[in-house]
């Protein structure tokens, strides 16, 4: 059983409507968690990292962590075409080497 | 400002072959890893370095081996090429402090026949 679960999905949202991404993560130790965006052919490129339970918003961004419940969530608001990509999520522990990805959401923004 | 440079892009093998692969990142990072990516697996570790002369194993390390030549440059050899090898291979680095944050490389293509 990976570590990092997320549904592969795809999952398909309307343009302008919140897209609402999961992930839940096994070793109760971890405390950095990581959310990262791949388009189709390119590399992961980071979009928001939590540490601490709650909420953090970064624009349309919001990374919500719950460690009680080992659960972390990505929203986006306002939806746009070029969200469309692979959600990848990861965890781990805090300056630990080795990050533990999920599979990746795959994410389509319908006009 | 180049960030992480790996190549080759593409590479077609047949089984049994050898090959390196190279990435150097020039944001002075200590921390470098190479990962491999696969349809419904996600990405999974292969080796890390955390600072130049070291070098450990990830989840999957097995038919690599890895060279930390310096600082910059941390390269991923496959000795003996098997099509299970086929894969798209990520080179990343990483800041270190508050803010840790991976780079990565644009990725290498590789089939192996």
């Amino acid at each position: 059983q990976k570590e990092v679960e997320q549904n592969s999905g795809p999952l398909s949202v309307p343009e302008g409507a919140i897209a609402s991404l999961n992930c839940t993560y096994s070793d109760r130790g971890s405390q950095s968690f990581f959310w990262y965006r791949q388009y189709s052919g390119k590399s992961p490129e980071l979009i928001m990292s939590i540490y601490s339970n709650g909420d953090k918003e970064d624009g349309r961004f919001t990374a919500q962590l719950n460690k009680a419940s080992q659960y972390v969530s990505l929203l986006i608001r306002d939806s746009q075409p070029s969200d469309s990509a692979t959600y990848l999520c990861a965890g781990g522990l805090f300056g630990n080497e080795k990050l533990t990805f999920g599979t990746g959401t795959r994410l389509t923004i319908i006009p | 400002n180049a960030g992480v440079t790996q190549t080759p892009k593409f590479q077609v093998l047949k089984t049994g072959q050898s090959m390196t692969l190279q990435c150097a990142q020039d944001m002075n990072h200590n921390s470098m890893y190479w990962y491999r990516q696969d349809p419904g697996m996600g990405l999974r570790l292969i080796y890390y370095s955390a600072s130049e002369g070291t070098t450990d194993k990830g989840e999957v390390p097995n038919g690599y081996n890895v060279s930390r030549l310096n600082k910059r440059e941390f390269s991923l050899r496959l000795e003996s090429a098997a099509p299970s090898q086929t894969s798209v291979y990520f080179c990343a680095s990483r800041t270190g402090g508050e803010n840790e944050k991976l780079f990565f490389g644009s990725g290498t293509q590789l089939s192996v026949l």
